[in-house]
């Protein structure tokens, strides 16, 4: 099993919908959560990080942790066709060493 | 510029070649790191330096791959006899301190024929 599950999709939505993108962890010392967004022929940014359960958001972005099921969320509202990227999480004990998922592509039609 | 730069953005090399690849960090960061990305995989780390000193090697995949930071500012990805395996994006990425935001490169792609 893999430490970090994603789902590689593609994902197609149209423009305006709300796109709810997951990832599983089996690593119980993971404490700080990340999500970053990778442009085609581009390196990953930092989009959203979180150091514990519960929910952060910033702007369209919310981040949602459940460490009891090890399970972690990124919804994106009223997604934008500028919002077409992969999108990984990178669940970790720490910065130093980040650990990413395969990463879920995601398309918004116009 | 402000962001990590990475040369060359194109490698095609032969089999059996040696590669440099070169990564210039963003101006006063002390943490490099290097991960290596296949394609339709996420980033898969190699390894972190914090000033001149290589802190985790522990992603390197075998003694093949070197890289060094002399000065603790440009880094060097060193791959000896090169392997079709190798194909794929390296990606380099820095920040100020080790649990400071890791900002990314736009990679090396490399391609062993």
């Amino acid at each position: 099993q893999k430490e970090v599950e994603q789902d590689p999709g593609p994902l197609s939505v149209p423009e305006g919908a709300i796109v709810s993108l997951n990832c599983t962890y089996s690593n119980s010392a993971f404490q700080y959560f990340m999500w970053y967004r990778q442009y085609s022929r581009k390196g990953p940014e930092l989009l959203m990080y979180t150091y514990s359960s519960g929910n952060k958001e910033d702007g369209r972005f919310t981040a949602q942790v459940d460490k009891s099921s090890k399970y972690i969320s990124l919804f994106i509202r009223d997604s934008q066709p500028s919002d077409s990227a992969t999108y990984l999480c990178a669940p970790n004990e720490g910065y130093q060493k980040v650990t990413f998922g395969t990463g879920t592509k995601l398309q918004v039609i116009p | 510029g402000a962001g990590v730069s990475q040369t060359p953005s194109n490698k095609v090399t032969e089999k059996g070649k040696y590669v440099e690849l070169r990564c210039d960090p963003i101006s006063g960061h002390t943490a490099l790191y290097w991960y290596r990305q296949s394609l339709g995989q996420g980033p898969e780390f190699l390894i972190y330096f914090q000033g001149t000193g290589a802190a985790d090697d522990s992603g390197l995949p075998n003694d093949r791959f070197f890289a060094v930071r002399p000065e603790g500012s440009v880094s060097t990805l060193k791959i000896q006899r090169t392997e079709r395996g190798d194909s794929a994006v390296y990606l380099c990425a820095s920040s100020l301190t080790p649990t400071g935001a890791k900002y990314f490169g736009p990679g090396t792609r490399l391609t062993v024929l």
